[in-house]
């Protein structure tokens, strides 16, 4: 059983920049897969918003690209997500999960809201 | 981006009946698709993928079908902790994978 579990500010202004960090354990993931971040807002449903691989090669999806940055620790193990620019619209719970074959998702972390507000 | 859609938004069963759910993709996706079960304050939880595989420890009344732009998520006698939303979700054209709005299925 992956245990994943989300971290960072719950509260973000707008303008400012989210940082969510996902700790993985019971797995390495210098052992392989993609790893992956997923949100959810009551407007949109859930939306994928990118993978990251143990190596650091990364997807993004195209309508959040120009502001998403996706980056791996193996010596922690976790990996983190950068979301710039960040408005009420992106106002949602984040989820991490593992990215089985690279396209679905197997195990997800518990998510954690992020509310942009000033 | 291939659009995905459900039906119905809302499903109503007495629990011991079939449910059963449809997801549509706006382009054929194959087999490339799968489905989630998400209860009140939990993440989504794998059920299905290739379109008819079911996650390891989900029960066999879970069963899906379909291919190219028709799937179907059928669940054969519903008990109480069935009562959830289901999505589903592509993986053959991405980037994105993109999911579909949700069925919420409750009790009738």
């Amino acid at each position: 059983q992956v245990q994943l579990q989300e971290s960072g500010p719950g509260l973000v202004k707008p303008s400012e920049t989210l940082s969510l960090t996902c700790a993985v354990s019971t797995y390495s993931i210098s052992n392989g897969y993609f790893w992956g971040w997923i949100r959810q807002s009551p407007g949109k449903g859930l939306e994928w918003i990118g993978s990251i691989s143990h190596t650091g090669r990364t997807y993004y999806n195209p309508s959040l690209k120009t502001r998403v940055t996706l980056s791996v620790d193996t010596s922690k193990n976790q990996f983190s997500l950068k979301l710039s620019l960040m408005t009420a619209a992106d106002t949602a719970v984040y989820y991490c999960a593992r990215v089985m074959v690279g396209v679905y998702f197997d195990y997800w972390g518990q998510g954690t809201l992020v509310t942009v507000s000033s | 981006e291939i659009v995905m859609t459900q039906s119905p938004a809302t499903l109503s069963v007495s629990p011991g009946e079939r449910a059963t759910l449809s997801c549509r993709a706006s382009q054929s996706v194959s087999s490339n698709l799968a489905w989630y079960q998400q209860k009140p304050g939990q993440a989504p939880r794998l059920l299905i993928s290739g379109a008819s595989t079911r996650a390891t420890g989900i029960p066999a009344r879970f069963s899906g079908s379909g291919s190219g732009t028709e799937f179907t998520l059928t669940i054969s006698s519903l008990q109480s902790e069935d009562f959830a939303v289901y999505y589903c979700q592509q993986y053959h054209n991405w980037p994105p994978f993109t999911f579909g709005p949700g069925t919420k299925v409750d009790i009738k």
